[in-house]
């Protein structure tokens, strides 16, 4: 059974700092691999798609790198703010999507 | 720009009530799902749908049941609400075939059931 782990689970890191959170997966059989953001109390909001054939995407500060062969993405923040506070998931599909438990991210200025 | 919507995003039952949690999507996607999630235990899948009509189980689909009818429209049901199903509950819909499974999430529902 497919289980995906989120270290750390949480994050505290001063304004302007580049960070990079990681996710990892146990069955690389995958279809494609999903970043999300949620802030408390919402709903999520997606923020990059991977495909299983493709090694990353990028959208604004984010960028979002899959190596499939072992079981490992990486979300890279970069000029992290305030703002990008939030709980961040991550969520493999075989078929349905397996979620995280998230890394709690707090930027403080 | 992809919008699900849901009902309510507060609601308060008592033990007992039968409970309609709606989900709304309008973008002509054939996948709908429900999650609940709980602190510490994450996202858990209850149960979703490929197609109108149909449903498959998740992961916890024990008190709940689900129906289908329009493809735009997924509802969750507790038929009889109990406590251990105060959560909040997330709706989410993605294309299927030719798509690229991408899934948008509706804003929540938090269900309290005393």
């Amino acid at each position: 059974k497919q289980e995906v782990t989120q270290i750390p689970a949480a994050l505290s890191v001063p304004e302007g700092e580049n960070l990079v959170l990681n996710c990892s997966f146990t069955d690389s059989a995958i279809y494609n691999l999903q970043w999300f953001r949620q802030d408390p109390g919402k709903g999520l909001t997606s923020l990059l798609l991977i495909q299983s054939s493709q090694r990353e995407q990028t959208s604004g500060r984010l960028n979002a790198s899959l190596d499939k062969s072992s079981g490992r993405s990486t979300l890279y923040i970069a000029a992290s703010q305030p703002g990008d506070s939030a709980t961040y998931l991550c969520a493999v599909r075989n078929t349905p999507l397996v979620f995280g438990k998230g890394t709690r991210l707090s930027v403080i200025a | 720009d992809v919008k699900v919507t849901q009902s309510s995003r507060y609601l308060v039952k008592r033990t007992g009530e039968k409970v309609f949690l709606e989900c709304v999507q309008d973008m002509d996607h054939e996948n709908m799902f429900w999650y609940r999630q709980d602190p510490g235990l994450g996202l858990r899948l209850i149960y979703f749908s490929y197609d109108v009509k149909m449903k498959e189980k998740g992961d916890i689909p024990e008190g709940y049941s689900v129906s289908r009818e329009k493809k735009e429209r997924f509802s969750l049901i507790l038929e009889s609400a109990s406590t251990n199903q105060t959560s909040m509950y997330l709706c989410a819909s993605s294309a299927g075939n030719g798509g690229t499974y991408e899934q948008y999430f509706g804003p929540g529902t938090r269900l309290t059931v005393t």
